[in-house]
């Protein structure tokens, strides 16, 4: 089982502000990685597919990148409604699907 | 507009049953393999089951395996997982999600969730 750490477990940031978020795998994922957004009490909504792509109607401001084994969230000017947990999940080797411990991204 | 809503969470005793439901809308249901993922209390997200379209191929994580059953009813655009045997350690938000034709595999639409307490 592939096993993905985010880092860093909770990111304090001002609105306006560049966050920067890890996801590191235990064995190469190739481009198989996604990132989904996790508000309280709301449903996971998916933001970049195959490491650095956007989903349908995700904003510009949301980037990903990386390969193999480390990869990045940028989000380039914190909104409001960004401050949420971030998850990042592989589908190289599955089942089973993994997900990372997710980082919480909360206002400074 | 995508939708799905879970239903069927609640308060069950260890080692009792418990049936959830997933109903789709908003897009051709039959198309689209289907998952479950679950989040403990404080926790993350954790994949439970996969079913295929058709219901030829359908996986689970370890920990539920002989214990949970997941099935489809596309004429009712339905989801289910039937839960038996659930132990403490299932207790969660249960979501049920859409898995993505193009681009491949992943989870595009997802419901709000239901919750599921093992307790006695």
């Amino acid at each position: 089982e592939i096993v993905l750490t985010q880092s860093p477990a909770t990111l304090s940031l001002s609105p306006g502000e560049r966050a920067t978020l890890s996801c590191r795998a235990s064995q190469s994922v190739s481009n198989y990685l996604a990132w989904y957004q996790h508000r309280p009490g709301q449903a996971p909504r998916l933001l970049i597919y195959d490491a650095s792509n956007r989903a349908t109607g995700i904003p510009a401001r949301f980037s990903g990148n990386g390969s193999g084994t480390d990869f990045t969230l940028t989000i380039s000017s914190l909104e409001p409604e960004d401050f949420a947990v971030y998850y990042c999940q592989q589908r190289s080797n599955w089942p089973p699907y993994t997900f990372g411990q997710g980082t919480k991204l909360e206002i400074k | 507009e995508v939708q799905l809503v879970e239903s069927g969470g609640g308060l069950v005793q260890p080692g009792g049953s418990l049936r959830l439901s997933c109903a789709a809308s908003g897009f051709t249901f039959s198309y689209h393999a289907m998952i479950w993922v679950r989040q403990a209390p404080g926790k993350g997200l954790e994949w439970v089951s996969y079913i295929t379209s058709s219901r030829s191929t359908i996986y689970y994580t370890d920990s539920v395996k002989g214990r949970f059953t997941v099935s489809r009813d596309n004429a009712k655009n339905s989801l289910y997982l039937q839960m038996n045997s659930l132990r403490a350690e299932d207790t969660a938000v249960y979501y049920c999600a859409r898995v993505t034709v193009t681009p491949y595999n992943w989870f595009d639409a997802w419901g709000q969730g239901t919750l599921v307490t093992v307790s006695s």
